[in-house]
């Protein structure tokens, strides 16, 4: 069956420091990409997405996400954390075109210090 | 653009009554809609899978008697938990698909908490 991995649940980072969260997909297919972030109590904003057109994909708030199919990963990266971008992130895929649904990863909790 | 609303924002229930809880697009027709389940530092699990105009698709495991879905137009769909007890106590988000976008992007509304005493 389609997974997805989120390696890490918690994430900590200084502020300024770089943002790197893992998440890799097990399927031989390429399937699109997504990245939503979530803060409390609230429901999930989409960061960015990848659909197989570019491999690097630039989202709302600095993010980035590189696409990897050799490696089955889509890490999501921010060169420079922010207080505002603590919140909880969630990887998922979608297979089967535009009546794919979409398969979340556990998520990762991204804390920043100041 | 692509706004999604949910009605209420929270809720609390008493174990034995029903309620129910709206999912509208706001700027777009959405053909497809969701329903999700977030239980507290967990991942969404899928619930099921609304098509305008016919019935839900449930995912494997989700009681379709007890989780009745109604996706009566392009713009809004319903979930009703009937006789909830206290264990469906959970935060339950919407997302609707646009028709036009021909696009996987699901926009998410910002949840519903129910809490059931």
């Amino acid at each position: 069956a389609q997974s997805v991995t989120q390696l890490g649940s918690h994430v900590s980072v200084s502020e300024g420091a770089l943002v790197l969260l893992r998440c890799n997909y097990s399927s031989s297919v390429p399937p699109y990409l997504f990245w939503y972030v979530q803060y409390p109590n609230q429901g999930l904003q989409l960061l960015l997405k990848y659909t197989s057109a570019a491999t690097l994909v630039k989202g709302i708030n600095g993010f980035e996400a590189e696409f990897k199919k050799s490696e089955t990963s889509f890490h999501l990266t921010k060169p420079s954390a922010h207080m505002s971008d603590a919140a909880e992130y969630f990887c998922a895929v979608s297979y089967g075109g535009s009546q794919g649904n979409l398969i979340f990863g556990k998520g990762t909790k991204l804390s920043v210090k100041p | 653009g692509a706004v999604v609303s949910q009605h209420p924002s929270w809720v609390i229930c008493k174990s034995g009554t029903s309620v129910k809880i709206e999912c509208r697009s706001l700027d777009f027709q959405a053909t497809t809609m969701f329903w999700y389940r977030q239980f507290p530092k967990q991942s969404l699990m899928l619930m099921a899978t609304s098509n305008e105009g016919s019935k839900a698709t449930y995912e494997q495991g989700v009681e379709k008697d007890k989780f009745l879905i109604n996706h009566a137009s392009l713009t809004l769909s319903t979930l009703t938990v009937t006789s909830a007890h206290p264990e469906d106590s959970s935060f339950y988000i919407c997302s609707a698909r646009s028709v036009r976008r021909r696009t996987d992007t699901q926009y998410f509304g910002p949840g519903t908490r129910l809490t059931v005493l």
